[in-house]
């Protein structure tokens, strides 16, 4: 099993729809989550942090954590063509030292 | 302020040569990463700096890779008999003082090893 696992993708949306993009870790012990955004030829940047269970919004940007099923989410509502980007899961993994695990990513197309 | 810079943005080299990349740290951050990140992947972690030392170099892939950080500014990513294979981008990033912080990322460097 991969540490950080997404849905490679592509996921299509239109535009003005919710993308919702999931993620599941293996590290039981990681207490902190990311989502970065990445477009194409560019280095990723931060879109969500998150280190408690629930929800944490931000804009059109909700981050959702999950620890007792190792699961994260992020849903990007009013999805616009802008949001076209790959999405990047990252967990911070404390076993045997310190690391941020990226996963994959998933490719996101929005729709006009 | 300025962000997080790596040099070179792109690096040519041949099969078996020695490569140096740098990464300028945002000033002030503590701690400093460098990724690569093949087409298609995610970054993957290589090590990661806390000040001067090495908190975590589990993921450089073998005794060829070789970082440092000296003055717990500025840092070098060193690659000796490079192989085919070593071809992605190295990415760097910093963050304040690491552990849940946000990671402010370079703009990476290419590296193609021909």
């Amino acid at each position: 099993q991969k540490e950080v696992e997404q849905n490679s993708g592509p996921l299509s949306v239109p535009e003005g729809a919710i993308a919702s993009l999931n993620c599941t870790y293996s590290d039981r012990v990681s207490q902190s989550f990311f989502w970065y955004r990445q477009y194409s030829g560019k280095s990723p940047e931060l879109i969500m942090s998150i280190y408690s269970n629930g929800d944490k919004e931000d804009g059109r940007f909700t981050a959702q954590l999950n620890k007792a099923s190792q699961y994260v989410s992020l849903l990007i509502r009013d999805s616009q063509p802008s949001d076209s980007a790959t999405y990047l899961c990252a967990v911070n993994i404390l076993t045997g030292g310190f690391k941020t695990i990226f996963g994959a990513g998933t490719r996101l197309f929005v729709k006009a | 302020g300025a962000g997080v810079s790596q040099t070179p943005s792109n690096k040519v080299t041949e099969k078996g040569k020695y490569v140096e990349l740098r990464c300028d740290p945002i000033s002030g951050h503590t701690a400093l990463y460098w990724y690569r990140q093949s087409l298609g992947q995610g970054p993957e972690f290589l090590i990661y700096f806390q000040g001067t030392g090495a908190a975590d170099d589990s993921g450089l892939p073998n005794d060829r890779f070789f970082a440092v950080r000296p003055e717990g500014s500025v840092s070098t990513l060193k690659i000796q008999r490079t192989e085919r294979g070593d071809s992605a981008v190295y990415l760097c990033a910093s963050s304040p003082t690491g552990s849940t912080d946000t990671q402010y990322f370079g703009p990476g460097t290419r590296l193609t090893v021909l």
